[in-house]
């Protein structure tokens, strides 16, 4: 399984939209699709999981979606702390991570 | 809260051995799936093993035969035994813990430890 993440890097302003793409090689079950917030010298953060469902205390300004191989993750109105790298994870007995997107300012 | 802190990461000779641990608070190592993810510097995220409550472990290709998880229940702690080092195994290594609380997701993951193999 491959998991394709683009763009590699987005150029966005504060208040904008994000919408990342993750692309799978063959069709994964939604129930294992999560999507991932990283920041230098941070811990992962969990977004969504079940590739909708959001974490706890994650804002609602993100929301996921997709189903089969085409997996969207959606950012409404970007705030200064939501520049950072985003990552879709397959999880399973061999998880997979996609390359990841850039969300820069 | 749930928490992990890595540990165990160095400077490390091509071809020695190097073990990682991962020491759990909050909940219970081995009452649900964990795993050992690794980036290497400007990379992204690269999966390496995962090894589930009844003890099955899976090892991503680039590191079977030379990698080993395991729990130590006693410990709290999730153990990665690395041997045979390359310098392309350089790379901080994060543990990340599955609490239930999002389905199988891994919700629990630390800040990461620093291996570096060079002569």
């Amino acid at each position: 399984l491959v998991l394709t993440q683009s763009p590699a890097t987005l150029s966005l302003s504060p208040g904008e939209g994000a919408a990342l793409s993750c692309r799978a090689s063959q069709s994964v079950a939604s129930g294992y699709l999560a999507w991932y917030q990283q920041k230098p010298g941070q811990a992962l953060r969990l977004l969504l999981y079940d590739a909708s469902s959001r974490a706890t205390g994650i804002p609602d300004r993100f929301s996921g979606s997709g189903s089969g191989t085409d997996f969207t993750l959606t950012i409404r109105g970007l705030e200064p702390e939501d520049f950072a790298v985003y990552y879709c994870l397959h999880y399973g007995s061999s998880p997979t991570f996609g390359q990841g997107t850039k969300v820069e300012i | 809260d749930e928490q992990v802190v890595e540990t165990g990461g160095g400077l490390i000779q091509p071809g020695g051995s190097r073990r990682l641990s991962c020491a759990a608070s909050g909940f219970t190592v081995g009452s649900n799936y964990m795993t050992w993810v690794r980036q290497a510097p400007g990379k992204g995220l690269e999966w390496v093993s995962i090894i589930y409550s009844g003890g099955d472990t899976y090892y991503a290709d680039s590191v079977k035969g030379r990698f080993t998880i395991s729990t130590d229940k006693s410990r709290n702690t999730l153990y990665l035994q690395m041997n045979r080092l390359r310098a392309d195994d350089t790379a901080v290594y994060f543990c990340g813990g599955c609490s239930g609380n999002h389905d199988d997701a891994f919700d629990i993951w630390g800040q990461g430890t620093m291996v570096t193999v060079s002569s």
